[in-house]
């Protein structure tokens, strides 16, 4: 089956500081891979998206590269702000008769200090 | 574009009462919603899928009768929480995905229901 593992949480920084937060999955075939932006009481967003090996998603300063060699889809920004504090959940998206159907990492908390 | 409207964003009711929570694609059309409770500092928990005009495909463990899902357009899905209890408390959060886009597109989220069972 579909799993996507997350680095555990929660992280906290300095603004400014360069962010990590590493994710990997296990899928058959080729899934599409996201990052989701949750703030307090609200649902998600979608923050980055790429769907085939080797893709760079980018959106507001954050990328994600899908590495099929080492599945992997870790999220980086190379100076975060307060207003990056938030869980982050990393989710793949297997496709076929499973259309549609997310796969979720268990969300990593970001708290950003001034 | 992809905008989600998930409503009510809070209720507060009485054990017993049935509650229904709507969830509108504001500018797509939805062949498929989904349903997702989401336990305080933990990740989403899909609940069911459900597809315009047919019947939800409930995840294992989920209660049928207890959470009642209807599709019945492409732009509206909504979920009944009968008879609730205080172990319902919980965030729900819904889901969508267009016609127009092409396969492993991403989900659209709504900004989610807070319920509170007294």
């Amino acid at each position: 089956g579909n799993s996507v593992t997350q680095m555990e949480g929660p992280v906290t920084l300095s603004e400014e500081a360069f962010l990590t937060i590493n994710c990997t999955y296990t899928a058959t075939g080729y899934p599409s891979l996201f990052w989701y932006v949750q703030y307090p009481g609200e649902g998600l967003q979608l923050l980055l998206k790429a769907t085939k090996a080797d893709d760079k998603g980018s959106n507001k300063g954050f990328e994600a590269t899908y590495r099929k060699e080492t599945t992997s889809f870790h999220l980086e920004k190379g100076s975060v702000q307060v207003s990056d504090s938030a869980v982050y959940f990393c989710a793949s998206n297997a496709g076929g008769t499973s259309y549609g159907k997310l796969t979720f990492g268990q969300g990593t908390i970001l708290t950003v200090h001034p | 574009g992809a905008v989600v409207s998930q409503h009510p964003s809070r209720v507060i009711c009485k054990s017993g009462t049935s509650v229904k929570i709507e969830c509108r694609s504001l500018d797509f059309q939805a062949t498929t919603m989904f349903w997702y409770r989401q336990f305080p500092k933990q990740s989403l928990m899909l609940m069911a899928t459900s597809n315009e005009g047919s019947k939800a495909t409930y995840e294992q463990g989920v209660e049928k009768d207890k959470f009642l899902i209807n599709h019945a357009s492409l732009t509206l899905s909504t979920l009944t929480v009968t008879s609730a209890h205080p172990e319902d408390s919980s965030f729900y959060i819904c889901s969508a995905i267009g016609t127009e886009f092409p396969g492993n597109q991403p989900q659209h989220f709504g900004d989610g229901t807070r319920l509170s069972i007294l």
